[in-house]
C-alpha cells in the first residue's frame, strides 16, 4: 500500500470556524490532490499541487485553499467553514500526470462535520 | 471541460458477469481509469485504457472505444465481496482526471 495518511481522521466543527487538514505521504510522488465526496456526486477535485509551491484550482475550489511546502505534505484549509463543506475528504497522490503515471493512490479519508 | 455519465446502480447474482458502462466528453483524452470503493473505505485503482481494446486483469477486465468516448468494466464470476461502488475517470487535455459520480454494485447470494 502507498504510504499516504491523513489527519484527523474525524472532525466536528462549528460553521465559521477555521479547519485545516493534513495528507503526508512517504511515496515522494510528485502530484498531490484534495478531493471530496458527497453522496450522488462522486468524487469533486478541489485543489492539486504538482510540486512544492505549484498548485491548482479544481472544479470546487471556492471557500478552500491549499499550501504545499514540502513533498511529502499536503495541507487543505477552510478558512471559514460553512455546513456545505460537511463532507468526507480524501487526499490522493500519483507519480505524475497523463499515462499511467496518472494512477492515484488514496488516502483514508476525513469525515468533516460543520455544525 | 470534462464530463462522465455511468449508471447509479447495478445488481446481479453470485457468478454472473456484470458490465458497467462509462461515456465521457472531455477536451483531449489521454486515457480511462477505473476504481473501485467498499463502503467507508478508499477508492483504489482498478485499471486505465489508453488505447481501444480489452484489458484483462483477473476477474476483471476493462474497455475502451475512443471513437464512441465509450469504455466499460467487465466483471466476471461476481462475488459478493465485489459488492462495492466502482468510479471510471477520464484524463483530459489537462493531464488531471475527473471522475464520474460512480456506480454501486450489488451482488446478491
Amino acid at each position: 500500500d502507498a504510504g499516504i495518511t491523513q489527519s484527523p481522521r474525524h472532525k466536528v466543527t462549528e460553521t465559521g470556524t477555521p479547519v485545516t487538514l493534513r495528507c503526508h505521504q512517504t511515496e515522494n510522488h510528485r502530484y498531490m490532490y484534495w478531493y471530496r465526496q458527497d453522496p450522488g456526486h462522486g468524487l469533486r477535485l478541489i485543489h492539486y499541487s504538482y510540486g512544492v509551491k505549484d498548485t491548482d484550482k479544481g472544479e470546487v475550489s471556492d471557500g478552500y485553499s491549499v499550501s504545499r511546502s514540502k513533498t511529502e505534505d499536503f495541507l487543505l484549509t477552510l478558512e471559514s467553514a460553512t455546513s456545505s463543506q460537511t463532507s468526507v475528504y480524501f487526499c490522493a497522490i500519483s507519480e505524475g500526470a497523463g499515462g499511467s503515471y496518472n494512477e492515484q493512490f488514496f488516502g483514508p479519508g476525513t469525515r468533516l462535520t460543520v455544525l | 471541460g470534462q464530463s462522465l455519465e455511468q449508471p447509479s446502480e447495478v445488481t446481479a447474482v453470485e457468478g454472473a458477469i456484470v458490465q458497467i458502462n462509462c461515456t465521457y466528453q472531455t477536451s483531449g483524452f489521454y486515457g480511462l481509469s477505473w476504481y473501485q470503493q467498499h463502503d467507508g473505505g478508499a477508492p483504489t485503482f482498478l485499471s486505465y485504457n489508453a488505447l481501444d481494446g480489452l484489458e484483462e486483469t483477473g476477474r476483471f477486465s476493462s474497455f475502451l472505444s475512443r471513437s464512441d468516448s465509450y469504455g466499460y468494466l467487465l466483471l466476471q464470476e461476481l462475488q459478493m465481496k465485489d459488492s462495492a461502488s466502482y468510479f471510471c475517470a477520464v484524463t483530459g487535455g489537462s493531464y488531471i482526471p475527473t471522475f464520474g459520480r460512480g456506480t454501486s454494485l450489488i451482488v446478491h447470494p
